[in-house]
């Protein structure tokens, strides 16, 4: 099962928008409404932003949204702000033996 | 609170095995599946292990497939990582995650602090 395929960086101003990508699979992300969205600072566990596509768990900000299409989902922060600076990995649900797959991160930079 | 500690990390040789162990507490253990997400330094992340509730569906990354053993006791509210021939490359932050649901497609939702597993001579 090879990794989902993520920018390695992407960047944006404050009160700007962005969007990274996470291209998979027919056998994953084409597959399955099963993709979620990590958000992880430096030295700290990660934490769910976005599940099942575009959901999201309590008290995330509705500035963090997602989005597929085919192979490939999205996740769009609008609004940027400072403390949205991290590294983002997405994740899919990838079958009955290999359950997940992660992407390979990106890391968000608040210029 | 909900909590997930995970313990049982440490240096060890090539070859060798280690137990880790993650204790959960603040929620209704065997009620969800719960998973190992590992992290080598400075790497992304990778997910490792998964069991479902009732221990009915377990899953392995195919780079630990017959080395690693997953397993939980509800009673104990504790899951397990059994790791055997342990290699260089396994050498990474280990994380215990819950899962949103009982069976294992649902995202984690919930993540320890990691333990971690050095392999080296």
């Amino acid at each position: 099962q090879s990794a989902l395929t993520q920018p390695a960086s992407v960047s944006g101003s404050p009160g700007q928008s962005i969007t990274i990508s996470c291209t998979g699979t027919s056998s994953d992300v084409g597959s399955y409404n099963l993709v979620s969205w990590y958000q992880q600072h430096p030295g700290k566990a990660p934490k769910l932003m976005i599940y099942e596509v575009s959901k999201r768990p309590s008290g995330v900000s509705n500035r963090f949204s997602g989005s597929k299409s085919g192979n490939t989902a999205s996740l769009t922060i609008s609004g940027l702000q400072a403390e949205d600076e991290a590294d983002y990995y997405c994740c899919s649900y990838a079958g009955s033996s290999t359950f997940k797959v992660f992407g390979g991160g990106t890391k968000l930079t608040v210029l | 609170e909900v909590q997930l500690v995970e313990s049982g990390g440490g240096l060890v040789q090539p070859g060798r095995s280690l137990r880790l162990s993650c204790a959960a507490s603040g929620f209704t253990f065997d009620d969800y599946a719960m998973h190992w997400v590992r992290q080598a330094p400075g790497k992304g992340l990778e997910w490792v292990s998964g069991i479902s509730w009732n221990s009915g569906s377990i899953g392995y990354a195919d780079s630990v497939k017959g080395r690693f053993t997953i397993s939980r006791d509800n009673a104990k509210n504790s899951l397990y990582l059994q790791m055997n021939s342990l290699r260089a490359e396994d050498t990474a932050l280990y994380y215990c995650a819950k899962g949103k649901g009982g069976g294992t497609t649902y995202a984690f939702d919930i993540w320890g602090q990691g333990t971690m597993v050095t392999v080296s001579s």
